[in-house]
Order: C-alpha cells, then sequence, then structure tokens
C-alpha cells in the first residue's frame, strides 16, 4: 500500500526544546518537501530535497534542519531557534516534474 | 516568495450550483496545480495543468492555464456536500527560477448550504 506517512499525527513541546517530524514514503519518489500552513494561510516551503543526501532551504528554513539519509525519508526537525513553531506541518514527495503528493500533517504545538 | 492571489476567499453556495475559483501571479509559471484539503489533513492533488491555454477535466472539476501564463481558473459543476473543503491553487517553475518547491495561494474556503 504506497503512500506518504507522518508521524506523530499530534505533538506537543515545551518551549526551548528541539522536536524531530518524521517522514516516510514508500512510493520510490525522489523529490521530498516539508511546508509549513498557518491558519488561513497558504503552504510556505521550508526544506525540499531532490535527491539522497542533498538538501536546499526554502523560502522559511530559518530555525529549522532537516536530513535525506535514505531515499525513503525525510526527517524535519524543529530547534529552539525558530520563534513561532506551532503550525500544521506537510511532508510531499514528486517523482519528477512539478506534481506533488502529501502526507497526512503533523499538528505541533509549543506549550 | 512568490505570490499568488487567490479568489475568492471564502464561498457560500446552495448545493447544486456551480463553483468557480481563480488564482492570479505576476509571475509566469511553467505548471498550475490545483488542491483539495479537508480540515486537519493533507492536500490533494485533483488536476495538474502543464501547458499555457490547456483546459483539462477531472469528473465534475474543470480546470484552465491561463494563456499568459500567469493565471489559472477551477470550476466544479453542480456541486455536492463532500465538496466542501479548502481549495489551494499552486504553482511551480516560475521564471524568476530559485526553489522547485511550489508556491501556493491562500485557499478558497468552500461552505455549501443545504
Amino acid at each position: 500500500d504506497g503512500g506518504i506517512t507522518q508521524s506523530p499525527k499530534y505533538l506537543f513541546r515545551k518551549e526551548g526544546q528541539n522536536v524531530t517530524l518524521s517522514c516516510e514514503q514508500n512510493l520510490n519518489h525522489d523529490a521530498m518537501y516539508w511546508y509549513r500552513q498557518d491558519p488561513g494561510q497558504g503552504l510556505r516551503l521550508i526544506y525540499y530535497s531532490q535527491i539522497v543526501n542533498d538538501f536546499q532551504k526554502g523560502d522559511i528554513a530559518e530555525g529549522y534542519s532537516v536530513s535525506r539519509e535514505k531515499k525513503e525519508s525525510f526527517p524535519l526537525t524543529v530547534t529552539s531557534a525558530q520563534k513561532n513553531p506551532t503550525a500544521f506541518y506537510l511532508c510531499a514527495s514528486s517523482p519528477q516534474g512539478y506534481e506533488q503528493f502529501f502526507g497526512p500533517g503533523t499538528r505541533l504545538t509549543v506549550l | 516568495g512568490q505570490q499568488l492571489n487567490q479568489s475568492p476567499q471564502s464561498m457560500f453556495i446552495q448545493e447544486g450550483e456551480d463553483v468557480s475559483m481563480n488564482c492570479t501571479s505576476s509571475s509566469i509559471f511553467n505548471t498550475w496545480l490545483w488542491y483539495k484539503q479537508d480540515p486537519g489533513e493533507g492536500p490533494v492533488l485533483l488536476i495538474a495543468l502543464y501547458k499555457a491555454g490547456e483546459l483539462t477535466s477531472n469528473g465534475r472539476l474543470t480546470a484552465q492555464f491561463g494563456i499568459t501564463r500567469k493565471d489559472s481558473f477551477l470550476n466544479i459543476s453542480a456541486s455536492i456536500p463532500s465538496d466542501v473543503g479548502i481549495y489551494f491553487c499552486a504553482g511551480g517553475g516560475y521564471s524568476g527560477g530559485g526553489a522547485d518547491g511550489l508556491t501556493f495561494g491562500k485557499g478558497t474556503h468552500l461552505i455549501i448550504q443545504p
């Protein structure tokens, strides 16, 4: 059953803590992406990776870090440097071209 | 980053009515995509457009890639309750280059009154 999974669905964090969001895909897609969504807003690109061991900053990369050690996995770490981390985080993957397929999302809340 | 202007912001319609929404940009895009998002879920791809002037249908949905490559519209015919949600346009490969991620509009919130 192919698809993109994100875990956990809901995540709570205390201020000053780093937290890592998981994204896994078994679609054999080369490219993977992380977006942030705030209420009433569109999706904003955080980081993307087009190949293993390589990734690029998006429009709002400050306070975030990623790794791409395996084709199937693209975890996102929200660091304590991110000033306003409470948001809905979406991971996507793409074979080639521009069609992107999204996971179910992780809602992060900072307490 | 680039901006997409999506309108209307929200629509209140009666079941059975046709719906029309659009997206405009000051930049040229090589691809226009339309997604639907249900509350608390990830967006689902509805239609992808790759050529200026292209008109593509997916069931009751029809989308067009504007001739100028700076706009796109989505029509939904004979709306039904399950059409409720937020519809996003997204542009890919804009002329200014840069990141290969998509640029998203802020969404059109479709609400259907019984």
